[in-house]
């Protein structure tokens, strides 16, 4: 299985863009990169995903290295309610519908 | 409104009793999840199923029970054997896309047992 990782922690300022890194280097060639989030105490909630061409979406962008070992989220105008856990997750290859939930990045947005 | 109800949100039981936490999805998906949550840590996964009237272990399943007789429900027993219940339990669904897919998730129960 694929393993990511992520920094525990990072701070934004309201308005600004938050960039969060992920580095996956044993990621296999069909593996996706998912990204959900977790606002305190709900459900995670899907951002986006991709496989190695950068994606966008209305919530977030996801640029992904040529060599696919680390890809970046960006959350272009943070606001206040973007304040969550960031988990980046690979599909694990072999096993369908499983998701490796890891402890994922806190983002904390500041006024 | 489509989405994935789970209730109650909260829960209280004794110590040495079963309890079955309800999840229910009016999505059409096929596949159906459960995840523990523990304070501070990530999602670990339970059991999920694919179809009606399957269902395959996940990474913690010990302790646990689910059933799915049909494509909307997939409730999950916690019996007395769970050494740990105490936890934050999530249900998840997903449809299937030809393996690229995302997974939707309910609000939820917070259960406690003492």
């Amino acid at each position: 299985d694929a393993k990511t990782t992520q920094p525990p922690s990072m701070d934004c300022a309201e308005g600004r863009a938050a960039n969060l890194p992920c580095n996956h280097s044993t990621i296999s060639g069909n593996e996706y990169v998912y990204w959900y989030r977790q606002i305190h105490s709900q459900g995670p909630q899907y951002i986006i995903h991709g496989l190695k061409n950068n994606e966008t979406n209305e919530m977030a962008s996801l640029i992904i290295t040529e060599d696919r070992k680390s890809s970046t989220l960006i959350l272009p105008h943070a606001t206040l309610r973007d304040t969550a856990v960031y988990y980046c997750i690979v599909r694990v290859d072999g096993s369908w519908g499983k998701l490796q939930f890891g402890a994922g990045t806190q983002v904390v947005v500041t006024p | 409104d489509g989405g994935i109800t789970q209730s109650p949100k909260y829960l209280f039981r004794k110590e040495g009793q079963n309890v079955t936490l309800s999840c229910e999805q009016n999505l059409n998906h096929d596949a159906m999840y459960w995840y523990r949550q523990d304070p501070g840590q990530g999602l670990r996964l339970i059991y999920y199923s694919q179809i009606v009237n399957d269902f395959q272990k996940g990474d913690i399943a010990e302790g646990y029970s689910v059933s799915r007789e049909k494509k909307e429900s997939f409730p999950l027993t916690v019996t007395s054997a769970q050494k740990n219940p105490t936890a934050f339990y999530l249900c998840a669904s997903s449809p299937w896309t030809g393996g690229r897919y995302e997974q939707y998730f309910g609000p939820g129960t917070r259960l406690t047992v003492t």
